[in-house]
């Protein structure tokens, strides 16, 4: 079975400071990877995805994240957060199939931005 | 012009009573999907429905049931309700062989 792994619950960075996210997913093929970022009391929205072709994906918000298959990581990186980033951060993974299989979340990321 | 939306964004409820979460998706799309959240906000999901059939049912207990009256809605019916229901239920839809799933903004469950 499929998993995501988020190592780090809460991490804690400085408005203009840059920022890595880590994930890594368990998954005998290619999967299909996902961040996701919610704001306190809102749904989720998709950040970036990554299906295939290029490793470095870019995403909204100034987001990117990179793709290493040797190290089944995915990890979200932000040169220079704003305050407005402070959110949870969930990385998934589902199946390339291209069935409709739902989603398989890591425990999320709570982001906190110091002024 | 909301993409996914549910209704109600918070229930409070009794223990025992049946309850109803409305979504409905106005995207086109023909698969659609129940995950829960729980109070650590891991989520994990419960359905999904692909042309009016249940492809995934992960483990719930069987006081949930989702309907399907058409292919622009999925709703999420819940029995018996138990303390342990508590979370965070969210709708989202996808078009299968596209990939990216689309949430809606989520209802709070209480049941007290």
């Amino acid at each position: 079975a499929q998993s995501v792994t988020q190592p780090d619950i809460h991490i804690t960075v400085s408005e203009g400071a840059s920022l890595e996210l880590r994930c890594n997913y368990s998954y005998g093929a290619t999967p299909y990877l996902f961040w996701y970022v919610q704001s306190p009391g809102q749904g989720l929205q998709l950040l970036l995805k990554y299906f295939s072709g290029d490793t470095l994906v870019q995403g909204i918000k100034g987001f990117e994240a990179e793709f290493k298959r040797s190290q089944s990581s995915f990890n979200l990186r932000k040169p220079s957060v704003h305050w407005s980033d402070a959110a949870e951060y969930f990385c998934a993974v589902r199946d390339s199939g291209g069935g409709a299989d739902g989603l398989t979340f890591g425990k999320g990321t709570h982001l906190i931005i110091q002024p | 012009d909301t993409a996914v939306s549910q209704t109600p964004k918070y229930l409070v409820t009794q223990m025992g009573n049946d309850k109803s979460i409305k979504c409905e998706q106005n995207l086109g799309h023909d698969t659609m999907y129940w995950y829960k959240q729980d109070s650590k906000k891991f989520l994990k999901i419960m359905f999904s429905y692909n042309n009016k059939e249940l492809i995934i049912n992960e483990t719930v207990p069987n006081r949930f049931s989702p309907k399907s009256p058409d292919k622009a809605h999925l709703n999420l019916h819940i029995n018996s309700l138990e303390l342990g229901d508590s979370a965070v239920y969210f709708c989202a839809s996808s078009q299968v062989g596209v990939n990216e799933q689309f949430f809606g903004p989520g209802t709070r469950l209480t049941v007290l």
